[in-house]
């Protein structure tokens, strides 16, 4: 059965980079047939897609985070990571890692951890 | 990429049919068959109940199904139930491996 476990510091301070890790565990990472996601819920927003990356390391982003987001996987250790800068208010979020399924004939996230809150401080 | 547009809210009794709405544009819902939907319960992570526009996972009840039609996707819970009270996320393929959800409804079951 798959799992995702995210973790990471729940507090960040404003202007400061936050960085999260999900671990996988019951499947592989090596498939490019997966899209390893992250995705943030906040309650004024619902949630949001902020990237994903493949295995091959190649990583799409949300157009709208895109120059403070990046996304890498080690598929040695089975771990994928997200960071983000120039942390502010409005990043204050729940934050899942998910697994998207792309083959082609289809686009959805099949499985998602628990969810990392993050909340941003002055 | 902007958001999908669902209704915030929908109601319905006990054993009524309810259809969730979510509307795109043509660079999104128009142009992919490639549409998901997530029920959320109170502190639970988001769980697919719909992808590729109408197929339902292995263990998700036949009362829900998904459905298309130009911009807009749809949702439809047949019989709803008490259990079926929950936040529903629509999801769209855009392109370049990029991806958008909707803003969220809020079903509650009278």
């Amino acid at each position: 059965q798959l799992q995702l476990q995210e973790s990471g510091p729940g507090l960040v301070k404003s202007s400061e980079t936050l960085s999260l890790t999900c671990t996988v565990s019951g499947d592989s990472t090596s498939s490019d047939d997966y899209y390893w996601s992250w995705i943030r819920q906040t309650p004024e927003k619902g949630l949001e897609w902020i990237g994903s990356i493949v295995y091959s390391g190649r990583a799409f982003y949300n157009p709208s985070l895109r120059d403070r987001v990046t996304i890498s996987v080690d598929t040695s250790t089975k771990q994928f990571s997200l960071t983000v800068t120039s942390m502010t208010a409005a990043d204050t979020a729940l934050y899942y890692c998910a697994r998207r399924v792309d083959t082609g004939l289809g686009a959805y996230f099949d499985h998602w951890g628990q969810g990392t809150l993050v909340t941003v401080s002055s | 990429q902007s958001a999908l547009t669902q209704p915030a809210s929908v109601s319905g009794s006990p054993g009524q049919s309810i259809t969730i709405s979510c509307t795109g544009t043509s660079i999104d819902i128009g142009s992919y068959k490639f549409v998901s939907w997530y029920q959320q319960d109170p502190g639970k992570a988001p769980k697919l109940i719909i992808y590729e526009v109408s197929k339902r996972p292995s263990g998700v009840s036949y009362r829900f199904s998904g459905s298309k039609s130009g911009n807009t996707a749809s949702l439809t819970i047949s019989g709803v139930q008490a259990e079926d009270e929950a936040d529903y996320y629509c999801c769209s393929y855009v392109g370049s491996s990029k991806m958008v959800f909707g803003g969220g409804t809020k079903l509650t079951v009278l």
